[in-house]
């Protein structure tokens, strides 16, 4: 069990510019989620993947914002033309639906938009 | 629409000194309640998972509880390592609001002095 893991740790921009970032879950897990965090305030819900399908999305994410998660494994986020709003932590958790539903969360992506 | 709030927003204790931390929520059908716990530039780290009133969980100096509107975090005999920020998040049933995803608290900045 190797946990969640993110890539890039660390991603800077400049506004106008469009970013992917990758999460790969703990293996069997069949529950990615996305969330976002903002200095000084808890995790914000942005979507939620069971296996491939795209179960739910927050009103937090707009246009801009897409997510993948191809054949139930990894996931993708991706930002289109990126604001300076959109600067935060943004960070992917998994789980496997069930008694526990536990969410485990990797080590998120920081992401600076000049 | 789900609801969370951690008090106090910041709490310092010296070695030794115990305390609590609380949790005030509103759910359409409280189907989990989660602490986590985060250190600066990291994702958040599981600690417990409450699922009724009257349910006690403990883990070294932590013990959650719960109660049909809030939980308390207590911590016994802190120590400098166990400075972080603690998160609360709650997770509705299925056939709630959104099943699924976590509602996150703000969060309680805890300073441990030696």
């Amino acid at each position: 069990d190797t946990g969640v893991s993110q890539n890039p740790r660390h991603k800077i921009t400049k506004r106008g510019q469009n970013v992917t970032f990758r999460c790969d879950p703990i293996s069997e897990h069949n529950r990615l989620y996305w969330y976002r965090q903002t200095l000084g305030q808890g995790p914000e819900f942005l979507t939620y993947f069971q296996n491939e399908a795209q179960l739910e999305k927050s009103r937090l994410l707009s246009d801009r914002f897409s997510a993948e998660r191809p054949k139930g494994s990894f996931s993708t986020l991706e930002i289109q033309r990126t604001e300076q709003g959109d600067s935060a932590m943004y960070l992917c958790a998994s789980s496997l639906s069930g008694s526990s539903d536990t969410q485990y969360f990797g080590p998120g992506t920081r992401l600076t938009v000049l | 629409e789900d609801q969370v709030t951690q008090s106090p927003e910041a709490l310092r204790l010296q070695e030794g000194e115990s305390s609590s931390l609380n949790c005030s929520y509103t759910v359409s059908g409280l189907r989990g309640l989660f602490w986590y716990r985060q250190d600066p530039g990291k994702g958040p780290e599981f600690l417990f998972t409450l699922y009724s009133a009257g349910e006690e969980k403990e883990k070294e100096r932590l013990k959650a509880t719960l109660t049909k509107k809030e939980s308390f975090l207590h911590i016994t005999a802190p120590k400098p390592e166990d400075s972080a920020t603690y998160l609360c998040a709650v997770q509705a049933h299925a056939g709630g609001t959104s099943y699924g995803k976590l509602t996150f608290g703000q969060g309680t900045i805890l300073t441990v002095h030696p």
